[in-house]
């Protein structure tokens, strides 16, 4: 079993559409939880960063993580064309030193 | 959060030959991560570099494959030796904040004919 789980996609959305990608893991350990957004032949970008359970926002993105679940999301509201590129989830224990990462999700947005 | 700048972003290299990527951060830090990133795939992790230490290679990756250097604290290069189309790849330096943040940089795209 892999440690860290997310469909890959190919995921596509009309312009203004809300869309939410997931990620599943399997180490209760993991305490940070990170969403990378990268734009082709560039770099991941970090996106939204968490610390344990629970809700963080930042504009048009929401970050939910669900320990008991073990299962972590990433909603884009009033999406964009510009938001048009992979989505990694990541997460760490508690050393905050060893990372792991989900395959990505690609995302269109349609205009 | 750290600018990482990655040298060269890309190159085409001849099968048998060496590559030396370069890493250099905006600020002192003590982790530095070499990732690589094949197309439908994770992020594999290639080595940690820590300065003033050997670097500590993950499982399926070996110094003389892919020797690493770390002379300060802002500073890594990665080389990647003996090339084969199998390297094909985009390779990624990345530091940590410590507190379970990551950053990276642009990455190289590494084409082996």
């Amino acid at each position: 079993q892999k440690e860290v789980e997310q469909d890959p996609g190919p995921l596509s959305v009309p312009e203004g559409a809300i869309v939410s990608l997931n990620c599943t893991y399997s180490n209760s350990a993991f305490q940070y939880f990170m969403w990378y957004r990268q734009y082709s032949r560039k770099g991941p970008e970090l996106l939204m960063y968490t610390y344990s359970s629970g809700n963080k926002e930042d504009g048009r993105f929401t970050a939910q993580v669900d320990k008991s679940s073990k299962y972590i999301s990433l909603f884009i509201r009033d999406s964009q064309p510009s938001d048009s590129a992979t989505y990694l989830c990541a997460m760490s224990g508690n050393t905050g030193n060893q990372f792991y990462f989900g395959t990505g999700t690609s995302l269109t947005v349609i205009p | 959060s750290a600018v990482i700048s990655q040298k060269p972003s890309r190159d085409i290299c001849q099968r048998g030959t060496s590559l030396t990527i370069q890493c250099q951060v905006d600020s002192q830090v003590t982790m530095m991560f070499w990732y690589r990133q094949q197309p439908g795939q994770s992020l594999t992790l290639i080595a940690t570099a820590n300065q003033g230490s050997e670097a500590t290679y993950e499982s399926g990756f070996v110094i003389d494959k892919f020797p690493i250097s770390r002379p300060n604290l802002t500073f890594s290069t990665l080389t990647v030796s003996n090339m084969s189309p199998e390297d094909s790849s985009i390779y990624l330096c990345s530091v940590g904040s410590g507190i379970g943040e990551l950053f990276f940089g642009e990455g190289s795209r590494l084409t082996v004919l």
